[in-house]
C-alpha cells in the first residue's frame, strides 16, 4: 500500500474551512484514498474515501488531483467537536488492514 | 441498528493473568478487525478476521495473543500471561464485506487494558 505523507498540526478557526493535505505520490491506478478522524480517545471515524473523482458526503469533501498524488480533506464549517487527528490512508478496495500513520492533529478554536 | 460493541470498557489485570476482550460487529457485518494503540502512540492493526477465519494476523505478537470469531458469539481476543506492555487500548472495528465496502471499517469505543 502506498505511503502517505502529512502535517503533522493544523489550527482552524470556528466555522471556517479546514483543509487538510495529503501527499501519496506513489498510488497505484487501482488504490483508494480514505480518510478516518481520532476524537481524542475514541474509536476512529470512518469520514470518506475516493478514487480519482472528488467526493462529498454529509461531513466533508475529498478533492483528489489529476494525477492522484495527492488529495485534501474539507471541513467546510468546522466547529469545536472537528478537533481530532486526521489520518489518510491509500489501499486496495479489497478488504485488510488500515495503516495508520501519524496524521494530522486539527486544532479548532474559538 | 447498534454499532460496533466491546466490552469490557476498562479491564485491570495484574501480571501473569489472562484477559479477554470482546468484540460485537454492527449487524450483518461479517469482516472483523482488532488494533492496538499504545499509549501516546499510533494505532497498530494486529489481526482481521472473518467468520471462523483467521485472514490476516501479521500484526499478533508471536506469543500469547490470540483471536477468534466463530460461527456464532462475538470476537474474542485473548492475552495470557500479560505483561506491563501490553497495557493499551484495543480497538475492534467491522465492515459488511464486498457487498457494502471492505475498508469502511466502524469502530468500536475500545477496551482500556491495564496491567498492574
Amino acid at each position: 500500500d502506498a505511503k502517505t505523507t502529512q502535517p503533522p498540526s493544523m489550527d482552524c478557526a470556528e466555522g471556517r474551512a479546514a483543509n487538510l493535505p495529503c501527499n501519496h505520490s506513489t498510488i497505484s491506478g487501482n488504490e483508494y484514498v480514505y480518510w478516518y478522524r481520532q476524537i481524542h480517545s475514541q474509536g476512529p471515524q470512518y469520514i470518506i474515501h475516493g478514487l480519482k473523482n472528488n467526493e462529498t458526503n454529509e461531513m466533508a469533501s475529498l478533492i483528489i488531483t489529476e494525477d492522484r498524488k495527492s488529495s485534501t480533506l474539507i471541513l467546510p464549517h468546522a466547529t469545536l467537536r472537528d478537533t481530532a487527528v486526521y489520518y489518510c490512508i491509500v489501499l486496495y478496495n479489497q478488504g485488510g488492514k488500515l495503516i495508520f500513520g501519524q496524521g494530522t492533529e486539527l486544532s479548532v478554536k474559538p | 441498528n447498534a454499532g460496533v460493541m466491546q466490552n469490557p470498557r476498562h479491564l485491570v489485570r495484574r501480571r501473569g493473568q489472562e484477559a479477554r476482550l470482546r468484540c460485537s460487529p454492527m449487524k450483518g457485518h461479517s469482516h472483523v478487525y482488532w488494533y492496538r494503540q499504545l499509549p501516546e502512540e499510533g494505532l497498530k492493526f494486529m489481526v482481521y478476521l472473518q467468520k471462523e477465519n483467521i485472514i490476516d494476523e501479521s500484526g499478533m505478537p508471536k506469543e500469547r495473543f490470540s483471536a477468534e470469531f466463530p460461527k456464532e458469539g462475538p470476537s474474542i481476543l485473548r492475552i495470557q500471561q500479560v505483561v506491563r506492555g501490553d497495557s493499551a487500548a484495543y480497538f475492534c472495528a467491522s465492515s459488511p464485506g464486498a457487498s457494502g465496502g471492505y475498508n469502511e471499517q466502524f469502530f468500536g469505543p475500545g477496551t482500556r487494558l491495564t496491567v498492574l
